[in-house]
This record gives C-alpha cells, sequence and structure tokens, in this order.
C-alpha cells in the first residue's frame, strides 16, 4: 500500500494567480497521477507525472497551463496557472505501484478561484 | 480502448435496504477490476478488488463478482448504513494496455437514510 499527502488542503484564490500543489507518497513508486474532479463529477485524468522527464498530458490539458514536476519517486507537484473560476475544483494526486494494481489516492486539494 | 460503465445515480435508500451498483466494463485483455469509495470531503480509497474470472471481493459487508461472460462487477450489500453514504467508482486496470493505467465509471452517489 501507499500513504499519499497533499498540500494544500484548500484554497482560495484570485483570477490570474497561480497555485503549486504538493504530493508526497511514503514509497517510491513509478506511476503517479494528477487527477481533477469537480463536484459531483467524474475523476478527469489530467496527466501521469513521469521521473526525470515530462509529464504526459491527457487531450485537453497543456503544459503550459498544468505544469508538472517530478523530481523523484516520491514527491511531484502540480501548477495551476493564470486561474479562472473554471478552475474551482478538487485536484487528487493518486499512485498505482505496478500495472494492474490498486490505485491510492491523496486527499484531494479543494481549490477555488474568485 | 477500455471503458466503464456504472449505473446512473443518485441512488437513495433506507437503513437496512439492499443494494446493488451495476458495472459493466469493455477491455481488450483480462483487467483486474476494482471498487472505490469516496467519503465526503476526502480522497478515493480501494474497497474491493478481483483479478481474475469468478473471483469475488469483499469487503465491510460489500462483495463484487468477476463475470467475464457478462463484462460484469456489479456491487452489492445486503444491508446498507447511513455511513455507507458515499461515491462509489468501479474501475479497471490492464497490464498490456493504456500503460496500465485505470480507467474509471462516472461514480455513483449513495445516500443512505436513517
Amino acid at each position: 500500500s501507499a500513504v499519499i499527502s497533499q498540500k494544500p488542503s484548500r484554497d482560495i484564490c484570485q483570477r490570474g494567480t497561480s497555485l503549486t500543489i504538493q504530493c508526497q507518497v511514503d514509497s517510491q513508486v513509478t506511476m503517479m497521477f494528477w487527477y481533477r474532479q469537480q463536484p459531483g463529477q467524474s475523476l478527469t485524468l489530467i496527466a501521469t507525472a513521469n521521473q526525470g522527464s515530462e509529464a504526459t498530458y491527457e487531450s485537453g490539458f497543456v503544459i503550459d497551463k498544468f505544469p508538472i514536476s517530478r523530481p523523484n519517486l516520491t514527491f511531484s507537484t502540480l501548477t495551476v496557472s493564470n486561474m479562472s473560476p473554471e478552475d474551482s475544483s478538487i485536484y487528487l494526486c493518486s499512485v498505482q505501484p505496478g500495472y494492474g494494481d490498486t490505485q491510492y489516492f491523496g486527499p484531494g486539494t479543494r481549490l477555488t478561484v474568485l | 480502448g477500455d471503458s466503464v460503465t456504472q449505473m446512473e445515480g443518485p441512488v437513495t435508500l433506507s437503513e437496512e435496504a439492499f443494494l446493488t451498483i451495476n458495472c459493466t466494463y469493455t477491455a481488450t485483455g483480462y483487467p483486474s477490476l476494482f471498487w472505490y469509495v469516496q467519503y465526503p470531503g476526502e480522497g478515493l480509497q480501494l474497497l474491493l478488488k478481483a483479478t481474475k474470472a469468478d473471483d469475488k471481493g469483499s469487503n465491510k459487508g460489500f462483495e463484487a463478482t468477476y463475470r467475464k461472460e457478462t463484462t460484469s462487477f456489479h456491487l452489492e450489500k445486503g444491508s446498507v448504513q447511513v455511513s455507507d453514504s458515499a461515491v462509489y467508482f468501479c474501475a479497471l486496470s490492464e497490464i498490456a494496455t493504456n500503460a496500465g493505467k485505470s480507467t474509471f465509471g462516472d461514480g455513483t452517489t449513495l445516500t443512505v437514510k436513517p
């Protein structure tokens, strides 16, 4: 199993600013992901965070808007850049120890953009 | 590609009622199947899983059986409690496709009334 922490747990931000969310895992895991979940809705995968290389983004998400760092196998950051109210959402970090394995999720970061 | 279809919600039940949440999937190979639960204000956590056909996953009174012939993994509980109120996600993870990432259903919100 894996235990994941995220910071901050919530934030209220002004339009046009940026927020960086941190994700820390208690063990080394290759597969790490960032999701967005809007209230009452399903998960949307933003990107796979790759250690030592650029993240792999899903359709509709771009690096300029959601830059991701993954300096090692236990830590990653997601930045939400130039925020607008449409970015208000819950952002979830998760890891998957191997192909076909269980995913483990962080508690989420609840972002409100005014 | 892989996909997961869950019965649409929300679902509202009285305490001690029987619960079924339907889940069907499409996959090219032999996926592992999962049910995750998300309690209010928290991230997702694994509820149960099954890794091969005819396996039954169980936890906290919930059960689901991997039915390859009907490509289904329906979640059941004989007597729900108020504390079971949450969002339930069906998911699959396949080694050979989608870079091993998980595919999630849209989630089903369950509310149990006393």
